[in-house]
């Protein structure tokens, strides 16, 4: 199985932050990346697909890199609604894996 | 608009079987494929199983296998995870979510989740 390790488990901001959250992943996995975002008491919501494609509707500060095993979520400007946990998830191969999540709370 | 709509969880002692469903609208849910993840409350996420967009191709999580299946209802557009030798460990939110693209395995659309407990 590919493992998915994101880093840091937490994080600390504030609004107007810039914030990199990072994915690495035990072997190669090409592009085949996806970032959510989940806020409490919700269902994930998909941000970022094949590694740095914004999926519709979501807000251009929000961008993802990397290809291979290591990758990064970007968050250019930090908003109040951004305050939420983000899991990157491989697509690569079954089965599927996520990452433990990073939360970024409110400094 | 597309929703994805589970039901089906509850309360079942170690041992017992239960049904989830995920009631679509919006898409057919026949041509795509679809997933079920999992997630502890407070920890993180989990796949469980994926069915292809023709049945013909269903995975599943080792954890699960054997024990849960995954299938579809097409005149009803429903999504099913019938889970038997249920343990405590499979305590969790069951969300059923939809494949972005066939065979990309990110998934666009996410229902609610509904929570199993398995305790005695």
């Amino acid at each position: 199985d590919i493992q998915v390790t994101q880093s840091p488990s937490s994080v600390s901001a504030s609004v107007g932050d810039r914030v990199t959250i990072t994915c690495r992943a035990s072997q190669d996995v090409s592009n085949c990346i996806a970032w959510y975002q989940q806020r409490p008491g919700k269902a994930p919501k998909l941000l970022i697909y094949d590694a740095s494609n914004l999926q519709g509707g979501v807000p251009s500060r929000f961008s993802g890199s990397g290809s291979g095993s290591n990758f990064i979520l970007t968050i250019s400007s930090l908003q109040p609604e951004d305050f939420a946990t983000y899991y990157c998830q491989q697509t690569h191969s079954f089965p599927l894996t996520f990452g433990g999540g990073t939360r970024v709370e409110i400094k | 608009e597309v929703q994805l709509v589970e039901s089906g969880g509850g309360l079942i002692q170690p041992g017992g079987s239960l049904r989830l469903s995920c009631a679509a609208s919006g898409f057919t849910l026949s041509t795509y494929w679809m997933h079920w993840v999992r997630q502890v409350p407070g920890k993180g996420l989990v796949w469980v199983a994926r069915i292809s967009e023709d049945e013909s191709g269903t995975i599943y999580a080792d954890s699960v296998k054997g024990r849960f299946t995954i299938s579809r209802d097409t005149a009803k557009n429903t999504l099913y995870l019938q889970m038997h030798s249920l343990r405590a460990e499979d305590t969790a939110i069951y969300y059923c979510a939809r494949d972005r693209r066939a065979n990309n395995f990110d998934f666009d659309y996410w229902g609610q989740g509904t929570l199993v407990t398995v305790s005695s």
